[in-house]
């Protein structure tokens, strides 16, 4: 079946030590997008990238990077976690300008940083 | 700036009730919204995607309505079983056609009493 990957579900890091979180889709969409959401929050918009274009919201800090080395593959990297970067991190697809932008979302990373 | 509300926050009622979730957007230039659920420590389900052109869409128990000219949405639940219970929540596209991302509500937090 078609569907949106993230490795691995549950990641725990230490205060400041680096960590990279992976999602990958066989939808063959254009558009992937990464949402952070903590606890008892609506998920946030961090980033998304359109085709290879990437998009950064303005309130999204510079801890957070991302790469999309192709279609399938987006990865969330925090360069130096602090205990407020504990989330659940999202990652969604969609294919631009098919069935008004539906989003497909994949499990979740919950993050823990000790 | 779109913004989404969701009311109310959480909700407690006994099986086999009909029930109605609302959700609220400040910005009506939207061509879809979705409607999702969250069970406890777990990604997103898509539940149903209303386009701008429809009024209303089904999928088994669940209809959802769309008012765009008041910035409305209704999840309707009929006959709530206790395996509905999860967290629901209403997202709509920030700008438009929704391949910018999208901003959601807090959710309503819905317990279904066996």
């Amino acid at each position: 079946d078609a569907m949106v990957i993230q490795n691995p579900r549950y990641q725990v890091t230490q205060f400041g030590k680096p960590v990279t979180l992976s999602c990958s889709q066989t939808l063959n969409h254009n558009v992937m997008y990464w949402y952070q959401q903590k606890s008892s929050q609506a998920p946030k918009l961090l980033f998304h990238y359109y085709d290879k274009d990437f998009n950064n919201e303005a309130d999204t800090p510079d801890n957070f990077q991302s790469r999309r080395p192709n279609t399938s593959f987006c990865f969330l990297d925090i360069r130096s976690p602090g205990l407020g970067d504990a989330a659940m991190y999202l990652c969604a697809t969609t294919r631009s300008g098919s069935n008004y932008n539906e989003q497909f979302f994949g499990p979740g990373t919950r993050l823990t940083v000790l | 700036k779109q913004e989404v509300t969701q009311i109310p926050a959480a909700l407690s009622v006994p099986e086999g009730e009909n029930l109605v979730l609302n959700c609220s957007f400040t910005d009506s230039a939207i061509y879809n919204l979705q409607w999702f659920r969250q069970d406890p420590g777990k990604g997103l389900t898509s539940l149903l995607l209303i386009q701008s052109s429809q009024r209303e869409q089904t999928s088994g128990r669940l209809n959802a309505s769309l008012d765009k000219s008041s910035g409305r949405s209704t999840l309707y639940i009929a006959a709530s079983q206790p395996g509905d219970s999860a967290t629901y929540l209403c997202a709509a596209p920030r700008r438009g056609g929704g391949a910018d991302g999208l901003t959601f509500g807090k959710g309503t937090h819905l317990i279904i009493q066996p």
